[in-house]
């Protein structure tokens, strides 16, 4: 089974303060995913990388970066948390060059900054 | 701009009854059309698909029309059961080579009472 893990199902940070989200998958898949869920807006991506050490923005990148290092693990981070980025974090993987992509999902990291 | 309208965002059908949840879209450009299943607590997961070329396919119970001219495509779950109980997602996705990202509609969340 296809297993992605991430690091914390809940997190309470201070407003201002670095947040790590930490992502690893086990099937050696090439794509990462970092979405935020939001009732009434679904699921909406914040960046996404192909490959190691390589990013890319997704719809609502404002105020988060990330960071592949290794193919496994990608890595959100929220440079100052703020209130607005309360949120259920979700992590995902696909396998490259397989279509239909099938992205397979953590099982989210609910964050609230107070 | 939202490039996946889902509706309704949520719905009480009968146990035994029809489950229809839809969804527009206006990129022409999406070739593949996914349905992800979420239960309280988990991650979204696949459940059914669809591509453009053909206008239904059926999996069990769980089944996507798909209609290209009106850019419309929807979920009809037959003999709803509680354990349908869950939120849904539809999304769609370009092809790109094996680096397609998944844009999700806003989410259903589907109660199926006794």
């Amino acid at each position: 089974d296809v297993k992605v893990t991430q690091s914390s199902r809940y997190l309470v940070k201070r407003t201002g303060e670095k947040v790590f989200l930490e992502c690893v998958q086990d099937m050696d898949h090439e794509n990462m995913f970092w979405y935020r869920q939001d009732p009434g807006l679904g699921l909406r991506l914040i960046y996404f990388s192909y490959d190691v050490k390589m990013k890319e923005k997704g719809d609502i990148p404002e105020g988060y970066s990330v960071s592949r290092e290794k193919k496994e693990r990608f890595s959100l981070i929220l440079e100052s948390a703020s209130t607005n980025q309360t949120s259920m974090y979700l992590c995902a993987s696909s396998r490259q060059r397989i279509a239909p992509v099938e992205a397979f999902f953590g099982q989210g990291t609910r964050l609230t900054v107070v | 701009q939202q490039q996946v309208k889902q509706s309704p965002q949520s719905l009480i059908v009968q146990k035994g009854g029809i489950s229809i949840i839809n969804c527009a879209y206006e990129n022409t450009a999406f070739d593949y059309f996914p349905w992800y299943q979420q239960f309280p607590g988990k991650g979204p997961a696949l459940l059914i698909a669809i591509r453009p070329d053909v206008s239904e396919k059926k999996e069990g119970r769980f089944t996507i029309s798909f209609n290209k001219s009106a850019k419309q495509f929807s979920l009809h779950i037959m003999d709803s059961q509680p354990g349908d109980s869950a939120t849904y997602f539809c999304a769609a996705s370009e092809s790109n080579f094996g680096n397609e990202k998944l844009t999700f509609g806003t989410g259903t969340r589907l109660t199926i009472i006794p």
